[in-house]
């Protein structure tokens, strides 16, 4: 799977837009974009995935730029509570051994502050 | 999200005794995973079971053990670990298809004393 960079952390204001970037510049055509998160001493939460268009669901939305080479997950109005670590993963979708590996980098550490 | 459940939440034992940690997914999934998580390092897959058949074991030690009875439970028995054993176990599900996202429960914090 494609390796992803990240910063390693990020502050973002009480109700106002957070925006997490990451760069996956070797992403290769079958490779999808996942983002989860987690809170500390939690387990790991889905957030949204995508392939090449932008998504949007009731968390959050994923902007794909057209190269694929980077995206950014929005959070349109963070909240103390999406205080977390963020993990961009690129994972390729195909049957057999491997297929279902979620690689976990170190992710951006975001804190929301009031 | 109490789609999975783990128990127990916290176990403290010693590196002779045996424990079982317990999984169960409420949410029809097919697939079940084993994650470990180690201070300061990211997840480590363990083990994978799709459709109850074991389809993946990452070089795990033997001294883990999982059991897979249905898609809705999973097992993790623990026998003679070592302190280094000591992280937080997390379990996973999804439907078992080629895109999809994983759920995670809460964790079990396992120390070894």
């Amino acid at each position: 799977d494609a390796k992803t960079t990240q910063p390693t952390s990020m502050d973002c204001a009480e109700g106002r837009a957070a925006n997490l970037p990451c760069n996956h510049s070797t992403i290769s055509g079958n490779e999808y974009v996942y983002w989860y998160r987690q809170i500390h001493s939690q387990g790991p939460q889905y957030i949204i995935h995508g392939l090449k268009n932008n998504e949007t669901n009731e968390m959050a939305s994923l902007i794909i730029t057209e190269d694929r080479k980077s995206s950014t997950l929005i959070l349109p109005h963070a909240t103390l509570r999406d205080t977390a670590v963020y993990y961009c993963i690129v994972r390729v979708a195909y049957s057999g051994a491997g297929s279902y590996q979620l690689t976990f980098g170190k992710g951006t550490k975001l804190s929301v502050i009031p | 999200e109490t789609g999975v459940t783990q128990t127990p939440r916290h176990l403290v034992m010693g590196m002779t005794n045996k424990k079982s940690l317990k999984c169960e997914q409420h949410l029809g999934h097919n697939a079940m995973y084993w994650y470990k998580q180690s201070a300061k390092k990211p997840l480590e897959l363990m083990f994978v079971y799709n459709f109850k058949e074991q389809t993946e074991n990452n070089s795990v030690p033997s001294r883990f053990s999982p059991e897979c009875p249905n898609s809705s439970h999973l097992f993790l028995h623990l026998h003679t670990l070592q302190p280094e054993d000591s992280a937080l176990y997390l379990c996973a599900s999804s439907p078992g298809n080629l895109y999809d996202e994983q759920y995670f429960g809460p964790g079990t914090r396992l120390t070894v004393t």
